[in-house]
């Protein structure tokens, strides 16, 4: 079974701070996905990433930016967090002959006070 | 961008089929329809992906007319544990097209 993990169910940050979320996929797959998910707007996706050391912006992507020095690794960062960067954050995976087939994780509840 | 349209909600008994449709009036020749389904707390999941006629597999039936401008996901007798949110999706391989929206939440009682 793919397994898509991330850092943490869920995390309380301060306004300013930087903030790294990484996700780890164990399914040697070519594409990883970050979407934040907020009530009434469903998924959003903010960046992509379709091989090591490349990325496509999303929907979403200002007041991000990610990193992708490893295959199986996708790393989201929030330069400096603000409130309304408070939401559920999503990662995902899907391998270059099945893209729209996604494995998620189990999401990451950010609160930024 | 190929949105897709979704009713909010549906509500339905244990046992029963349920046929999700969902609206994608502007899919592109080279776009795929794929649904997830999500449970609280949890990340969506695959369920299944057509591109025109009739996909089945072990969890859902997926319809697509030849127009293709609509496509209906049917889950044969639901049980409580289907109760989640599902989303209709249309997209290729530009990911900046997949959109997910805001899903159908489908509520499915005893």
């Amino acid at each position: 079974d793919v397994k898509v993990t991330q850092s943490s169910r869920y995390l309380v940050k301060r306004t300013g701070e930087k903030v790294f979320l990484e996700c780890v996929q164990d399914m040697d797959h070519e594409n990883m996905f970050w979407y934040r998910q907020d009530p009434g707007l469903g998924l959003r996706l903010i960046y992509f990433s379709y091989d090591v050391k490349m990325k496509e912006k999303g929907d979403i992507p200002e007041g991000y930016s990610v990193s992708r020095e490893k295959k199986e690794r996708f790393s989201l960062i929030l330069e400096s967090a603000s409130t309304n960067q408070t939401s559920m954050y999503l990662c995902a995976s899907s391998s270059g002959t099945a893209p729209r087939e996604q494995y998620f994780g189990p999401g990451t509840r950010l609160t930024v006070t | 961008l190929a949105k897709t349209t979704q009713p909010i909600s549906m509500d339905s008994y244990e046992g029963q089929e349920v046929n999700i449709t969902c609206s994608h009036n502007n899919i592109a020749t080279n776009d795929y329809i794929t649904w997830y389904q999500q449970f609280p707390s949890q990340g969506p999941r695959f369920i299944i992906q057509g591109y025109k006629t009739k996909v089945t597999n072990e969890v859902a039936s997926l319809f697509i007319p030849a127009d293709r401008k609509s496509s209906t996901l049917s889950l044969p007798r639901v049980s409580l544990s289907d109760t989640a949110v599902y989303y209709c999706l249309v997209g290729g391989y530009n990911f900046n097209k997949f959109y997910f929206g805001s899903g159908t939440k489908l509520n499915v009682k005893p």
